[in-house]
Order: structure tokens, then C-alpha cells, then sequence
């Protein structure tokens, strides 16, 4: 079936350094989400990419969907210890349906 | 109004009874979902409602009973638990199903514990 591959799946880093966490699909995709998840909490929505290439900022946060709409990563620089939590990405498939697929999700630590 | 609300946030409940969760949202979504959420894993669907019709059910055991009363409600009635049954339940809208669907807004869930 459909898959969503997400690495890393664990991530420590000392405050102040940088983070990537990358998606990649065994299928080309309509678009991918990213959410974040707080220990305890929900997910929340990040962002959409929808165009292949696309790349999108928000702060220092940094996302992009490769040429083929079969990858995706996600760049927090410098991080805070409010980016603590699970990062996932969710690619959509095509189609009338076109459900969700989330990878297995990347928890990041920020160390003071 | 962006928010998706679930009732009630914690149960615990006995292999022989009945409840029920309920999710709401006032956004004008037209599709609903619902999620289980392990520890340490991604949210898995379970069941899609678009325009208060069932569309997805992802092979989902009788035991779990989804109902869709209006565009604004979504309930999941649950009877005959077993204990691994045990996760947190999110409930989720969007605008629309499918390709265009947009962005997923998430309710706070619902922490399932079956004894």
C-alpha cells in the first residue's frame, strides 16, 4: 500500500542548533501537510504544499515539497525550546478520497 | 470559530459497556473524520464522513459504530471494548473531502482507556 516514509525518528539537540526532519512517499502526491504535536496534545497544522518544488517559510521554519511530489522536509533553524514535540508529515493522494497518509512522525528535544 | 471540540476528554470504561464520543465543529466543514492515536504513533483513520455520508471505513471492527447526525456533529458509539482498544480518539474537519480537502483542523481528542 501507500506509504510515507519519515526520518529521523528521534532528534536531540541542544538549543539553538538546527533540525531537519524528511518525508518520502512511494508515490507521487497531490500535496503534503505538516503538523505538530505537542506532548500531550493534538496535532496541529503547520502548512500545505501543494506545487511541485514548492518551498514556504514561516519564521524559522522552513518547508519544501521536491520536483517529483514525492518528498518533503521540513528546516527549523536555530530551535527553541518551544519547538519541543512530534513533527509529522501527511501526504495526500489523489482522487475523490484522498486521504491523509502520515509518516511515523519525528519527536524533537531541545536540551536548554 | 477554528475550533473542534470532543466530549468528554477522558474515559474509562469496562469491556461490557456502551458509550459514546462526541465531536463538534461550527466551521462549515463538510467532511469529518476519525482518528486513533497509539502512543508514539501517527494518527491512523478510522472513518471519513463527507456531506454526513459515510465514505471511509478503514476496515474498522463493528465495535466501533460512527454516526454523522448533522454537518456539525460526529459521534463514535462504542460497545464490547477490548483493552487494546485503549488510545487517544481525535476527531477532525476539514472543508471538503478528497484532493482539494485542505487543511485538517485536529479536536483535542478523547483519552480512551478500556479495563
Amino acid at each position: 500500500g501507500q506509504q510515507v516514509m519519515q526520518i529521523p525518528q528521534y532528534q536531540h539537540v541542544q538549543e539553538g542548533e538546527d533540525f531537519t526532519t524528511y518525508c518520502n512517499s512511494s508515490t507521487t502526491l497531490s500535496n503534503i501537510q505538516w503538523y505538530k504535536q505537542r506532548p500531550g496534545g493534538h496535532p496541529v497544522f503547520l502548512i500545505q504544499l501543494v506545487k511541485s518544488g514548492e518551498v514556504k517559510k514561516q519564521k524559522r521554519l522552513t518547508f519544501q515539497f521536491g520536483e517529483a511530489k514525492k518528498n518533503s522536509s521540513l528546516h527549523i533553524t536555530a530551535t527553541q525550546t518551544t519547538d519541543v514535540g512530534t513533527y509529522f508529515c501527511a501526504g495526500r493522494v489523489g482522487g475523490s478520497q484522498g486521504n491523509l497518509i502520515f509518516g511515523k512522525g519525528t519527536k524533537l528535544s531541545v536540551k536548554p | 470559530d477554528t475550533e473542534v471540540t470532543q466530549t468528554p476528554k477522558h474515559l474509562v470504561m469496562g469491556m461490557t459497556n456502551k458509550k459514546s464520543l462526541k465531536c463538534e465543529q461550527h466551521m462549515g466543514h463538510r467532511a469529518m473524520y476519525w482518528y486513533k492515536q497509539k502512543a508514539k504513533k501517527p494518527p491512523e483513520l478510522m472513518f471519513v464522513y463527507s456531506y454526513e455520508k459515510l465514505s471511509i471505513n478503514e476496515s474498522v471492527p463493528s465495535r466501533f459504530s460512527p454516526e454523522c447526525p448533522n454537518s456539525s456533529l460526529l459521534n463514535l458509539h462504542l460497545h464490547a471494548l477490548q483493552p487494546e482498544d485503549s488510545a487517544l480518539y481525535l476527531c477532525a474537519s476539514s472543508p471538503r473531502q478528497g484532493e482539494m480537502a485542505g487543511e485538517q483542523y485536529f479536536g483535542p481528542g478523547t483519552r480512551l482507556t478500556v479495563t
